[in-house]
């Protein structure tokens, strides 16, 4: 079974708008972090936001925001007021602590924004 | 800060050279490298892992005397491609992590054999 499920290939949103990238999860480790990276065309890995197992409150990093539900297993990235610049693959990924430091990744999303 | 450099950031080869990628972290001490494959549209396969000063462990399927991999100091780690085929082009991103959970990965190098 897939540890780390992004079900949506492609996503398309108009500028200033805000999107929702889907991520589920599956894992029996009750340590574990979440990750979401963006890679532009260019191909670098930009991480752009963690949140832990044990974390209370969801993480927020400017415009974006992760929806933790741990009981549904989701960590859905939030972007808020879209830009043009944010048109990218987004990836998430996840980290079990009895798995070591190795990321698992979710096949991505891709995100195309327009004006 | 959290900065990782790739280099080169792109190399063409012959088929059966040997091509070498360096990865290091510019501004921190990366006691963990990891070095991932991606094809096109595709997602980052993990390749290896490696410890400062210890043997890299492979994932299963990746070749260790053919992807070669050395992490001699803290800052830096190296991936080399021997007796490299077509069917070795790719995207190869190396990150690295330090104290926190967080991994930060290079630009990639993207690999083409002739």
């Amino acid at each position: 079974a897939q540890k780390i499920t992004q079900t949506q290939p492609g996503m398309f949103v108009q500028e200033k708008e805000a999107v929702t990238l889907d991520c589920t999860y599956d894992t029996s480790d009750p340590s574990y972090g979440l990750f979401w990276y963006k890679q532009p065309s260019s191909g670098e890995m930009i991480f752009l936001i963690y949140q832990g197992s044990y974390d209370q409150q969801n993480a927020t990093e400017g415009r974006y925001s992760l929806n933790f539900q741990k009981a549904r297993k989701s960590a859905n990235l939030v972007i808020s007021a879209s830009q043009l610049g944010d048109s990218a693959m987004y990836f998430c990924a996840m980290r079990e602590l009895q798995a070591g430091t190795a990321l698992i990744f979710g096949k991505g999303t891709t995100l195309s924004v327009s004006s | 800060g959290a900065v990782v450099s790739q280099h080169p950031s792109r190399v063409i080869c012959k088929s059966g050279t040997s091509v070498k990628i360096e990865c290091r972290s510019l501004d921190f001490q990366a006691t963990t490298m990891f070095w991932y494959r991606q094809f096109p549209k595709k997602s980052l396969m993990l390749m290896a892992t490696s410890n400062e000063g210890s043997k890299a462990t492979y994932e299963q399927g990746v070749e260790k005397d053919k992807f070669l991999i050395n992490h001699a100091s803290l800052t830096l780690s190296t991936l080399t491609v021997t007796s490299a085929h077509p069917e070795d082009s790719s995207f190869y991103i190396c990150s690295a992590s330090g104290h926190t959970d967080t991994q930060y990965f290079g630009p990639g190098t993207r690999l083409t054999v002739l």
